[in-house]
């Protein structure tokens, strides 16, 4: 069956430093994957996709995920966190065929220390 | 552009009571879904549509109708509300399978007592 795992729950750095969230995906096909994060209060908002070609994606807010087949992972980054950065962060692979579905992971809470 | 909204953002409910949640978009979308959001376990999908007239079960459907008489609306319904129903359901629409992102609504917060 179709999974997303985060193995992170909760994840605390301080202001400055690196991050990186793990997400691990069980899919049969090429997989389609998303983050995406959800601040206090509010809806999600798409951060960054991998539908083919470079591994290493860039996306919005200086954020970045690079797809490994070998290891089925699609793990975000980022060089220096801002405070803002606080959120709820979720990675998705898209069901191709299937109607367009998204399976999600748990999610991982970001806090950042000033 | 409004994008995705959803009626109504907060409801509090007994149980049996029923309620209709709307989620109305302005992207002329064809696919649209509802999702749960409970602590812990990520966004699970309800149920969705991938073009007027059409729906589908997800992964949780249980407890849920829906509709999608016109292209833009896709109503959720729950007909004797429950408190393990009670959740942040959000909508979401997209233009065509996979090649675009989806647009999430702001969400609604449903409790049941």
């Amino acid at each position: 069956a179709q999974s997303v795992t985060q193995p992170d729950i909760h994840i605390t750095v301080s202001e400055g430093a690196s991050l990186e969230l793990r997400c691990n995906y069980s899919y049969g096909a090429t997989p389609y994957l998303f983050w995406y994060v959800q601040s206090p209060g509010q809806g999600l908002q798409l951060l960054l996709k991998y539908f083919s070609g470079d591994t290493l994606v860039q996306g919005i807010k200086g954020f970045e995920a690079e797809f490994k087949r070998s290891q089925s992972s699609f793990n975000l980054r980022k060089p220096s966190v801002h405070w803002s950065d606080a959120a709820e962060y979720f990675c998705a692979v898209l069901l191709y065929n299937q109607g367009g579905k998204l399976i999600f992971g748990q999610g991982t809470e970001l806090s950042v220390k000033p | 552009n409004a994008g995705v909204t959803q009626t109504p953002k907060f409801r509090v409910l007994k149980t049996g009571q029923s309620m209709t949640l709307l989620c109305a978009q302005d992207m002329n979308h064809e696919y649209m879904y509802w999702y749960r959001q409970d602590p812990g376990m990520g966004l699970r999908l309800i149920h969705y549509s991938v073009g007027e007239g059409t729906t589908a079960k997800g992964e949780v459907p249980d407890g849920y109708n829906v509709s999608r008489l016109k292209k833009q609306n896709f109503l959720l319904g729950l007909e004797s509300a429950a408190p393990s129903q009670t959740s942040v359901y959000f909508c979401a629409s997209s233009y065509e399978e996979g090649d675009t992102e989806a647009f999430f609504g702001q969400g609604t917060r449903l409790t049941v007592v």
